[in-house]
C-alpha cells in the first residue's frame, strides 16, 4: 500500500482529556496535512505544516513534523464531545507531485461527554 | 462561498452496470481531483486534473474507469462495467493556488 499508517486505529477518551494521533509516512515531502472526517461535515482541512517546520499550532490543535523519522503527530488539547470524529494525516511531495495527497488509514476518535 | 457540490449522494447498481458521478468544484479553483475511499481507509487519489488537463492518473483502473473535466470546470467520473470491490464513496475535492484541497460531500456507491 502506498498509505502511510496511523495509530492507534481508535481512540476513546473522555470531555476534557488530550487526544495524541501518530502519523508516518513513506517518502520525503513537501508538507504534510491533517483533515477530519465525520458524518455530518464529510472531510475537511486541519492544519497543514511545511517539511521545514517542526511544530505548529492552530486554537486547540498542535501539530509536530519530525522528518528524519517520517513521522508526525496530533495533539488535540481539551476534547470536546464535536471533536468526535475520523482524523486522517495526508502527506504531499510536491514537485510534480504537487497537490497530490497520500492519506493515512486514519484514527476513529471518539470523546464521551 | 458555495462548496464542492456532488451527485448523486448515494447510487446502488448491479455487477457489470456503468455508472457516472458528477463534481461542480469551487469556483476559481483551477485543480480538481477525485479519491475513492474505500471502508475503513483513508482515501486514494485516483485522478487529478489542472484546467482542462490531467496531471496524475497513475492509480486510475483505466480498463473501466475514466474521467473528464470539460471547459476546466464540472467534472464526470464514470465507471462501466463495475465491480463488486468499486462500492466505496468518491469524493472530489478541488484547490486553488495553496495546498488545502476542499472536499464534497462524496458519492456512496453499492455495487451488488
Amino acid at each position: 500500500s502506498q498509505q502511510g499508517e496511523e495509530d492507534p486505529q481508535a481512540l476513546s477518551i473522555q470531555e476534557g482529556e488530550n487526544a495524541t494521533m501518530n502519523c508516518s509516512y513513506k517518502t520525503s515531502i513537501n508538507n504534510l496535512q491533517w483533515y477530519r472526517q465525520n458524518s455530518g461535515r464529510g472531510l475537511v482541512h486541519l492544519i497543514l505544516i511545511r517539511s521545514n517546520e517542526r511544530e505548529k499550532h492552530s486554537g486547540r490543535l498542535r501539530v509536530t513534523l519530525d522528518t528524519s523519522k517520517k513521522s508526525s503527530s496530533l495533539l488535540i488539547t481539551a476534547s470536546r464531545a464535536a471533536d468526535t470524529a475520523s482524523y486522517f494525516c495526508a502527506s504531499s511531495a510536491g514537485g510534480t507531485s504537487y497537490g497530490k495527497l497520500t492519506f493515512g488509514q486514519g484514527t476513529i476518535l471518539t470523546v464521551h461527554p | 462561498e458555495a462548496g464542492v457540490a456532488q451527485s448523486p449522494r448515494y447510487k446502488i447498481i448491479e455487477k457489470r452496470q456503468s455508472v457516472a458521478f458528477w463534481c461542480n468544484p469551487i469556483s476559481g479553483h483551477a485543480t480538481l481531483y477525485w479519491y475513492q475511499q474505500i471502508l475503513g481507509q483513508g482515501p486514494k487519489l485516483l485522478i487529478q486534473f489542472q484546467n482542462n488537463g490531467v496531471v496524475d492518473d497513475s492509480q486510475l483502473p483505466k480498463d473501466r474507469f475514466s474521467a473528464e473535466r470539460l471547459k476546466g470546470v464540472d467534472s464526470t467520473l464514470k465507471i462501466q462495467p463495475a465491480k463488486l470491490e468499486d462500492s466505496a464513496v468518491y469524493l472530489c475535492a478541488s484547490s486553488y493556488g495553496s495546498y488545502e484541497q476542499f472536499f464534497g460531500p462524496g458519492t456512496r456507491l453499492t455495487v451488488l
